[in-house]
């Protein structure tokens, strides 16, 4: 079964990039028509999306963090990749890796239906000088 | 952009129990709506999707319904297993996901 792993620095200084990879073993992440995503959780609060990407090199990103964020896919070796610009305290939180499985309903007006699973374990990521 | 809420945030129970947790959105989603389970110090866990899906694995006390706007968990009779915070999550357009606030479980 498919499993993921998510690696990369725990401490980040403020205004620098924050860098994650997500190794998928168990399965290629080429394999099936699904996505990729990442997810974050600061501790005690709720769950927020961050962006997804497919195989292919197509991404969807959170309005609220599209203009800092970047998703890469390296499907060599088996692994895609958060990048998060300009850090602050607020993006101190776990971050989750996940499988995306998007089912597309109706193309125009576009609708439909996804959900993630499995995750990864999650790593902490703490923003501070 | 479609906003959740959950209702309780909290609600305390017994072993044995039977438990509903609703979720809402802002506008109907249809029955693209799924549902997830949180441990301390875990990741979420995929327990039902398109409202009343049940992903392989589940146990069966666990239950989806609802379409449009307002949707329930149930929870048909609470094992400890099952305390817990459960999250509802939704992406009607696909191309950006929201998730509901929460709703803890604990025990009574």
């Amino acid at each position: 079964q498919v499993q993921l792993q998510e690696s990369g620095p725990g401490l980040v200084k403020p205004s620098q990039t924050l860098s994650l990879t997500c190794t998928v073993s168990g399965g290629s992440i080429s394999s099936g028509s699904y996505y990729w995503s990442w997810i974050r959780q600061p501790a005690g609060k709720g769950l927020e999306w961050i962006g997804r990407i497919y195989t292919s090199g197509s991404t969807n990103y959170n309005p609220s963090l599209k203009s800092r964020v970047t998703i890469s896919v390296d499907t060599s070796k088996n692994q895609f990749s958060l990048k998060l610009s300009s850090v602050t305290a607020a993006d101190t939180a776990v971050y989750y890796c996940a499988r995306d499985i998007v089912v597309v309903v109706a193309a125009t007006p576009r609708s439909g239906n996804n959900w993630f699973d499995p995750w990864g374990q999650g790593t902490l990521v703490t923003v501070s000088s | 952009d479609i906003q959740m809420t959950q209702s309780p945030s909290s609600l305390s129970a017994s072993v044995g129990d039977r438990v509903t947790i609703t979720c809402r959105a802002s506008q109907s989603i249809s029955s693209y709506l799924n549902w997830y389970q949180q441990k301390p110090g875990k990741a979420p866990k995929l327990l039902i999707y398109a409202a009343s899906s049940l992903q392989s694995g589940v146990p069966s006390r666990f239950s989806g319904s609802g379409s449009g706007t307002d949707f329930t968990l149930t929870i048909s009779s609470l094992q400890p297993e099952d305390f817990a915070t459960y999250y509802c999550q939704q992406s009607y357009s696909t191309l950006w996901v929201t998730f509901g606030p929460g709703t803890k479980v604990d025990i009574k």
